[in-house]
């Protein structure tokens, strides 16, 4: 069974930039979700995607997007970067017909914003 | 709004001692409670899930946790803690709106040899 699996490990941008970071789920699972870990706190919710679309969200700003891929692999784009999106970007996914709370993360993209 | 607290943010206990985490909820409606442990630089790692059924739950590597309605708490436990259990460990509680999970501040836990 393959777990999930997120690119870049790393990355560095400078203030006003845009990003796209990468998540394929695991193999069976069909929803992925995002989260923002900021250092020495909790992960916040994003957004949850499922059939390609959104299906929640949370207090993240516009500029924050996503996409979901018929293979269920997903890609999170930030646009206009600001210092303190520098954080560690977490993709998890779950199967939405067993129980889609059931979450499975990736190691995560450690982004800074410079 | 839902929130989880973790009151520790830091805990040492020395290697073979037991271990306790605290966790409280606070959620309308019967919570789906997970708890995660986060080693350095990496992602989460599911170590038990509460749904429902019986309120004492096995998990991963030794684990276990116990769901206090009550007490809208839901602690994680072990008998003898080993060096590697030495990480960062987040309680979450699910069932919300969105399908998201809402996460604690996380405890960080030190092992003393």
């Amino acid at each position: 069974e393959t777990g999930v699996t997120q690119s870049p490990t790393h990355l560095i941008k400078t203030r006003g930039q845009q990003v796209t970071l990468r998540c394929s789920s695991q193999s069976g699972h069909n929803t992925v979700s995002w989260y923002q870990q900021a250092l020495g706190q909790g992960p916040q919710f994003i957004f949850q995607y499922y059939r390609e679309e959104e299906n929640g969200r949370g207090n993240f700003p516009p500029r924050f997007s996503g996409l979901q891929f018929p293979n269920y692999s997903s890609e999170l784009k930030v646009n206009a970067l600001e210092l303190d999106d520098s954080a560690l970007y977490l993709c998890a996914s779950s199967s939405f017909q067993r129980e889609a709370y059931e979450q499975y993360f990736g190691p995560g993209t450690r982004l800074t914003v410079t | 709004a839902q929130s989880v607290t973790q009151p520790d943010i830091h805990i040492t206990v020395s290697e073979g001692a037991s271990l306790e985490l605290r966790c409280n909820y606070s959620y309308g409606a019967t919570p789906y409670l997970f708890w995660y442990v986060q080693s350095p630089g990496q992602g989460l790692q599911l170590l038990l899930k509460y749904f429902s059924g019986d309120t004492l739950v096995q998990g991963i590597k030794g684990f276990e946790a116990e769901f206090k309605r009550s007490q809208s708490s839901f602690n994680l436990r072990k008998p003898s803690v080993h060096w590697s259990d030495a990480a960062e460990y987040f309680c979450a509680v699910g069932g919300l709106s969105g399908n998201k999970l809402v996460f604690g501040a996380g405890t960080i836990l030190r092992v003393k040899s």
